[in-house]
This record gives structure tokens, sequence and C-alpha cells, in this order.
């Protein structure tokens, strides 16, 4: 099956510090990479679509500047999330997906980070 | 837009039982595809089922299987046999069929379900 990583598992910080996660899928490639942020017993809430190459398209009220998202290959995409506080603590799950209507999306096992 | 609804915050059976998780949506898009996924205590999200609109038959995967009903916009999981593994959050989504390359997954707030042993 597809398999889709995220480095590092878990992040503590320090506020006012950024902080890079890694979304990489190992063993396809992968048109688009979506990055959702889940608060404990919620839903994933989308925050940004990104495709190789191109500029992240990002949902509404999600911060372009805070959450910076860089698609540069077909098997990496990265959520820089900047000058980090506390209320930006929380679990972050990237997915990737062969792209085109209704292919199956392939979820990272998440990162979650902490804001001190 | 669309919206996916979970009206069940929780839910508890008992091992070996079977119990269904309620999902309802709302679209005007008639062709779309709707998904459980589970999340167990470890976070990772798992693919339990997926359904194609144009299809009237109901998907199956082993002890999982769903009751679509398009015309009540109504997308229900059967769990047949539940193992203590089986306990999870479980969400219900939405993704528009769409030739573009960005299909959007819309999530239901999810629920809970508990396994007793």
């Amino acid at each position: 099956g597809a398999v889709v990583s995220q480095h590092p598992s878990w992040v503590i910080c320090k506020s006012g510090t950024s902080v890079k996660i890694e979304c990489r899928s190992l063993d396809f490639q992968a048109t688009t990479m979506f990055w959702y942020r889940q608060f404990p017993k919620q839903s994933l809430m989308l925050m940004a679509t990104s495709n190789e190459g191109s500029k992240a398209t990002y949902e509404q009220g999600v911060e372009k500047d805070k959450f910076l998202i860089n698609h540069a290959s077909l098997t990496l995409s990265t959520l820089t999330v900047t000058s980090a506080h506390p209320e930006d603590s929380s679990f972050y799950i990237c997915s990737a997906s062969f792209g085109g209507g209704g292919n199956e999306q392939f979820f990272g096992p998440g990162t979650r980070l902490t804001v001190l | 837009a669309q919206t996916v609804t979970q009206s069940q915050p929780e839910m508890s059976v008992q091992e070996a039982e079977t119990v269904t998780l309620s999902c309802t949506y709302d679209t005007s898009e008639n062709n779309y595809y709707l998904f459980w996924y589970k999340q167990p205590p470890s976070r990772q999200m798992i693919l339990v089922i997926r359904q194609e609109a144009y299809k009237q038959q109901n998907a199956t995967e082993n002890r999982f299987s769903v009751n679509f009903q398009k015309a009540a916009k109504s997308f229900s999981l059967k769990i047949s046999d539940s193992q203590l593994g089986d306990t999870a959050m479980y969400f219900c989504a939405f993704m528009r069929r769409y030739t573009g390359a960005n299909s959007k997954l819309t999530f239901g707030k999810g629920i809970t379900l508990s396994v007793r042993p």
C-alpha cells in the first residue's frame, strides 16, 4: 500500500521560533498533498492543498504567512509554522494523493506540536 | 458547499456485537465519493470503506459494510462482530468526483466508538 511519513512525530519549541514539518510519500509520486490540523477529540480541519511546483491553496481563515507550505517535489511537502505561539499547539496531519477526482488520500502518522 | 453530519458523539458496543454508526450529508453534487475513516488511539488515519455515489450496491469490506441511501443523503457504517481493535474515532467524509487535481475531503465531526470486552 501507499505509505506516507511525517517527521518529526512530535516537537516542542519555544514561543517565537519556527518549526518545519516534513511529509513524504515513500513509494509513490504525490501530485497533491494536503495539510490538516486536529485538536483533541475533534475532526480534521483542512489547512491547505499543495501541488508539486505550485503555490499552495489555503483554506479560508488560515494565515498563509504563518503556515508556509512548500511542495518542492513529487514526494516531499513541508509545513513551516513561523513565529509559533502556544495557540499553534496542535496535531498536524498530512495526506498525499495521486490526484484526480476521487483518488484516495493516504495519511501520514501526524506530528504533535507543543509551543511553550 | 458540502456538509457532513455525525450527530452521535459517542457509542459503546459489546465485543462480538454489531454496531451502526450514522452519517448524513448535504450536497448539490450528483457525482461524489463517501468514505469512512478510522482513527485509533495512535491517531493514524485509516481508510475503512469507500462508496462511489453512482454505484447502487453498498460497499463491503470484511466486517464493515455501509448502508448508502442516496436520496436520503445517508451513509451509515455497520461493524459486525465488533473487536477490541475497533475502538477508535470514526469519521465520515465526502469528496466530489472531480477531474481536477485537488479533490478535497470534507469530514464530519467524528464519533468515538468504544468496544467493551
